[in-house]
């Protein structure tokens, strides 16, 4: 079945690179998501990227993708601690994907220490 | 600002009691989705509207309805709200485009309680 794996924490310090690693399952998903969800809060959209890319980089933001393993990563350079949140990975699984249903995985806690 | 609006925010209820939440957005777009999230859980698809028609999970309650009477809103009904449904209840929406992105724009939330 379709499954989104995520680490559950993640902990750096102010200033540093943070990596967040997702997995998924399913390899017909075109689009590849990271939300972020901060306290008490809805999910807001931080980038995407479409599977045909290996890379995307949005300010401080880098999104890779290594589609053989399955294997999506969210970098935030120079974390600051505005960043701390929950962030999630979603793909769009194939049953789903005419109507855009998201399978999420369960989020990453990031807590940035100053 | 175009945006998903949830109200209210926080929502308490008694054990059986039912309960409607409200979603309203402004950014004119076609896909309208619940989802429900529980504590330190992904958000759980319940349901969507594609315009007007109604997709329903295949394991979202019978306790969980929906009504969309307009683009603009869509509402969630929970009949007989047991302990287990207290939960964020999160409304996004995506337009519906060739390309297959559905970048989904979600509102704040609204909190349930239920005593």
């Amino acid at each position: 079945g379709e499954d989104v794996e995520q680490s559950l924490f993640l902990s750096v310090r102010e200033g540093d690179s943070s990596v967040i690693n997702c997995t998924y399952t399913d390899s017909s998903s075109t689009y590849l998501y990271w939300y972020k969800q901060e306290p008490g809060a809805g999910l807001q959209l931080l980038t995407y990227i479409f599977s045909n890319m290996d890379m995307k980089q949005d300010q401080r933001l880098t999104v890779l993708l290594n589609k053989k393993d399955k294997h999506l990563s969210l970098r935030i350079a120079d974390t600051q601690t505005g960043d701390s949140a929950i962030y999630f990975c979603a793909e769009t699984p194939q049953d789903g994907g005419s109507q855009g249903n998201l399978i999420f995985g369960k989020g990453t806690k990031l807590s940035v220490k100053p | 600002d175009a945006m998903v609006i949830q109200n209210p925010r926080y929502q308490v209820t008694q054990f059986g009691k039912p309960v409607t939440l409200s979603c309203s957005q402004t950014l004119n777009h076609n896909v309208m989705y619940w989802y429900q999230q529980k504590s330190s859980q992904a958000p759980k698809l319940l349901f969507h509207y594609y315009d007007k028609d109604f997709n329903n999970e295949a394991d979202t309650p019978d306790n969980f309805q929906s009504r969309r009477p307009n683009t603009s809103f869509c509402f969630l009904d929970i009949r007989s709200p047991g302990l287990g449904d207290a939960a964020m209840y999160l409304c996004a929406t995506s337009r519906f485009p060739g390309s297959g992105n559905y970048e989904q724009y979600f509102g704040p939330g609204t909190r349930l309680t239920v005593t």
